[in-house]
């Protein structure tokens, strides 16, 4: 069974501060992805990556860098976070060209 | 450009048959794919078509025309715990993340 972990389910956190959320997956794949959902606007993608140390923007990169410095971790970051940024925030991994597998979420609130 | 269409709320009775649709228009196509969501949870995958015609798995079914840019999910013997929103989500080319639409949030009535 294919696991993606994510490193909290509930983070709180105040304008300005730096916020890390880590994914890992145990499953060996290349692509890993960075999501958020909002009600009323779905899924976004915020950042993916192919294989270790590369990363592609997706549809909303603004305000978020990523890291992947090893196959099953990648991480989000939100260099000075701001209100709205408060959202569900969904990783995802994959074999090329196969269905995407979720971790549980973050939900993140930005206060 | 990309878009995925699904409509944004339906109601079914507990026993009936429910067919949710999807249309898209993507520059190129490599997969559809269906994802069921409950309230809360992260999304998990149901089923992926590639080719035209229906996928059967359980109480599942996906279709896919390739034509018409069109796909429905088809739900048997609808039960309560199939209330959740169901995303339907396209590749369209390679290696490329999937797009998804906004969801279906459908809603089982006893």
């Amino acid at each position: 069974d294919v696991k993606v972990t994510q490193s909290s389910r509930y983070l709180v956190k105040r304008t300005g501060e730096k916020v890390f959320l880590e994914c890992v997956q145990d499953m060996d794949h290349e692509n890993m992805f960075w999501y958020r959902q909002d009600p009323g606007l779905g899924l976004r993608l915020i950042y993916f990556s192919y294989d270790v140390k590369m990363k592609e923007k997706g549809d909303i990169p603004e305000g978020y860098s990523v890291s992947r410095e090893k196959k099953e971790r990648f991480s989000l970051i939100l260099e000075s976070a701001s209100t709205n940024q408060t959202s569900m925030y969904l990783c995802a991994s994959s074999l090329v060209r196969y269905e995407q597998y979720f971790g549980p979420g973050t939900r993140l609130t930005v206060t | 450009g990309q878009n995925i269409d699904q409509p944004t709320e339906m109601t079914a009775t507990e026993g009936a048959i429910v067919q949710i649709n999807c249309t898209y228009q993507t520059s190129g196509f490599n997969g559809l794919f269906w994802y069921q969501q409950h309230a809360g949870e992260a999304p998990t995958f149901l089923s992926y078509n590639v080719l035209d015609g229906l996928e059967e798995k359980g109480r599942f079914s996906s279709f896919l025309s390739r034509s018409k840019g069109y796909s429905y999910l088809l739900l048997k013997e609808l039960q309560m715990k199939d209330s959740a929103s169901y995303l339907c989500a396209v590749r369209d080319l390679g290696n490329t993340p999937l797009v998804f639409g906004k969801g279906t949030r459908l809603s089982v009535i006893a």
